[in-house]
């Protein structure tokens, strides 16, 4: 089975940098992605990892550590817009279609 | 090129009537997956089809609850005999093949409340 934890809810400042967590048991791991969703709306991709390492686009960053079974998201220069979920989700290479199990989502909220 | 569809963005059934939520994966994909969303909660994976085939349905309740994804028209996932607890978001995700790297491309999900 996978076990997928990342904190409930976090809360920055505009224009601050936040690191989201994400913790991982998975037997057949196959790449890690972040998802953001506004409340309402469908997830939408952010980044995807499956080796060591950060991966940078934009403002947004996702670093790998496949030993510790760890992950993070880091958002640079928070906007109002950041406010949203982020949801942490492995893939798994031990199942037949290759679904994706996501954690509980982490709720940012970005005061001014 | 339209991105995942799915209808009827809002529905709502009565206890005990059925439910039916229609997904239209992106154009060439042919995988499709279903996943539930309860309120304040993480996507929790229902069902996997490829075209006429059920691959994993592994996390579908095993009562009321059907998926088919025919060689014609759109994926359905059918709740029979609706309770209240089944309300909730169901989202629909498509990929063109199983070891996509982009991970899914995500419907706008359809929010079921039973009254």
């Amino acid at each position: 089975g996978q076990n997928i934890d990342q904190p409930t809810e976090m809360t920055a400042t505009e224009g601050a940098i936040v690191q989201i967590n994400c913790t991982y048991q998975t037997s057949g791991f196959n790449g890690l992605f972040w998802y953001q969703q506004h409340a309402g709306e469908a997830p939408t991709f952010l980044s995807y990892n499956v080796l060591d390492g950060l991966e940078e686009k934009g403002r947004f960053s996702s670093f790998l550590s496949r030993s510790k079974g760890y992950s993070y998201l880091l958002l640079k220069e928070l906007q109002m817009k950041d406010s949203a979920s982020y949801l942490c989700a492995v893939r798994d290479a031990n199942n037949a279609g290759n679904m994706l199990t996501f954690g509980g989502g982490t709720r940012l909220m970005v005061k001014p | 090129n339209a991105g995942v569809m799915q209808n009827p963005r809002h529905l709502v059934r009565r206890r005990g009537q059925e439910a039916r939520l229609r997904c239209s994966p992106m154009k060439g994909h042919s995988h499709v997956y279903w996943y539930r969303q309860l309120p304040e909660e993480g996507l929790k994976f229902m069902v996997y089809l490829q075209k006429e085939n059920i691959i994993d349905e592994s996390g579908m309740p095993k009562e009321r609850f059907s998926a088919e994804f025919p060689k014609e028209g759109p994926s359905i996932l059918r709740i029979q005999q609706v309770v209240r607890g089944d309300s909730a978001a169901y989202f629909c995700a498509s990929s063109l093949d199983r070891v996509a790297n982009y991970g899914y491309t995500f419907g706008s999900g359809t929010r079921l409340t039973v009254v």
